[in-house]
């Protein structure tokens, strides 16, 4: 099936430093989503992309959809300990499914040192 | 207004059990989808139900799940005769028509399996 290639899997970052991850895939995709999801909860939607070239901020937080549409990319500039937790992105493929059916990459998760 | 509700937030049953797990969804929200989530994995697509229909199955096992959604009520997640491996995080999300505007993930229901 579809699959989404997410990295990095992991990042340990002091508390002011920008944060890039970013999010592959082999097939084509109409949209792009980028979720927070903290333990014991489910994910926390932070920004949506729907047209290729798309670049999107949401306060610290800025996300891109690739021209090619099969990627993404999420910025954090000046992280702060809250933002501790697992960034997933996600996305509808433009060759498959009901409108309902999400792919989720495998997560990044993000610890901040204070 | 509450968000999507999911119970319990922790369900423990031993093999051979059945597990059911509800879901309600966001008022004015008539589509709901299931997904599964295991340890260190995003989550996976399972089912997307209208009120009464299963629009969308193509995620589900093919034996010993089931889901549904009457007309009133919640939407119920079956699980027949568990196993080990049906051990992980199950969440629901609801939208308010099809596609992904107001798309809205529950907390989640943790499934142990003993």
């Amino acid at each position: 099936g579809q699959q989404l290639n997410q990295s990095p899997q992991s990042m340990f970052i002091q508390e002011g430093e920008d944060v890039s991850m970013n999010c592959t895939s082999s097939s084509i995709f109409n949209t792009w989503l980028w979720y927070k999801q903290e333990p014991g909860e489910g994910p926390v939607l932070l920004i949506a992309l729907y047209k290729a070239g798309e670049l999107t901020s949401n306060g610290r937080l800025t996300a891109q959809f690739g021209i090619t549409r099969k990627d993404s990319f999420l910025n954090i500039s000046a992280s702060i300990p809250s933002d501790v937790g697992i960034y997933f992105c996600a996305g509808q493929a433009a060759d498959g499914g009901s409108q309902g059916n999400l792919i989720f990459g495998k997560g990044t998760k993000l610890s901040v040192k204070p | 207004n509450a968000g999507v509700m999911q119970n319990p937030r922790h369900l423990v049953r031993r093999r051979g059990q059945e597990a059911r797990l509800r879901c309600s969804p966001m008022k004015g929200h008539s589509h709901v989808y299931w997904y599964r989530q295991l340890p260190e994995e995003g989550l996976k697509f399972m089912v997307y139900l209208q009120k009464e229909n299963i629009i969308d199955e193509s995620g589900m096992p093919k034996e010993r799940f089931s889901a549904e959604f009457p007309k009133e009520g919640p939407s119920i997640l079956r699980i027949q005769q568990v196993v080990r491996g049906d051990s992980a995080a199950y969440f629901c999300a609801s939208s308010p028509g099809r596609g992904l505007v107001g798309y809205t993930f529950g907390s989640g229901t943790r499934l142990t399996v003993v």
